[in-house]
């Protein structure tokens, strides 16, 4: 059963750059495709953008110039950038698999909430 | 973008009780959607794919149906268990869009 954690810092200050990563266990990175979602505090999920394991990846048009993301193979990692950020990019991010380019997300992680605040 | 519009919002219910939620895409996504539980601090959980699949490993009292711009899940008779959040996702075209949740409460 394959799992997913976030991991990184749980406040960033206005303006930084947000850096989360996303470690896969149980299974292989190779051959999925990972994603990225994100949920501001009493608001909807929002997509950020997807990476496949070769390093190929898809933005939401909407972050696409703040967004970089970025696969380590050999670790079984995958990691997220947001640049710039501001009090609304306050949100739990979450990391997800995807089986192919088509599929919905098979496997979530729990999630980590990120606090944009100076 | 594919706007998926889901209702109701929030309802509360008892034990036993026939739960049913919908889902409408703004546009045509054939069957390419996908039904998820989410609990506090929880990873979320799928239930349905391709609108109708059931989960592996998912009880049979969650069901899907629906196509097109119409979706609904149903849970058959409530379980304590099920009291959690519900959402839709669409994955017919990127960017990926999800319904805006569905809170079931107990009654």
């Amino acid at each position: 059963q394959v799992q997913l954690q976030e991991s990184g810092p749980g406040l960033v200050k206005p303006s930084e750059t947000l850096s989360l990563t996303c470690t896969v266990s149980g299974g292989s990175i190779t051959n999925y495709y990972w994603s990225w979602i994100r949920q501001p505090p009493g608001k909807g999920l929002e997509w950020i953008g997807f990476i496949y394991y070769s390093g190929n990846t898809i933005y939401n048009p909407s972050l696409e110039s703040r967004v970089t993301l970025s696969v380590d193979t050999s670790n079984n990692k995958f990691s997220l950038k947001f640049y710039s950020v501001t009090d609304t990019d306050t949100a739990v991010y979450y990391c997800a698999r995807s089986g192919s380019f088509t599929g919905s997300f098979d496997s979530w992680g729990q999630g980590i909430l990120v606090t944009v605040s100076s | 973008d594919i706007q998926m519009t889901q209702s109701p919002s929030s309802l509360s219910a008892s034990v036993g009780d026939r739960v049913t939620i919908t889902c409408r895409a703004s546009q045509g996504i054939t069957n390419d959607l996908g039904w998820y539980q989410q609990k506090p601090g929880k990873a979320p959980k799928r239930l349905i794919y391709a609108a109708s699949s059931l989960q592996s490993g998912v009880p049979s009292r969650f069901s899907g149906s629906g196509s097109g711009t119409e979706f609904t899940l149903t849970i058959s008779s409530l379980q304590p268990e099920d009291f959690a959040t519900y959402f839709c996702l669409q994955h017919n075209s990127y960017p990926r869009t999800f319904g805006g949740g569905t809170k079931v409460e107990i009654k």
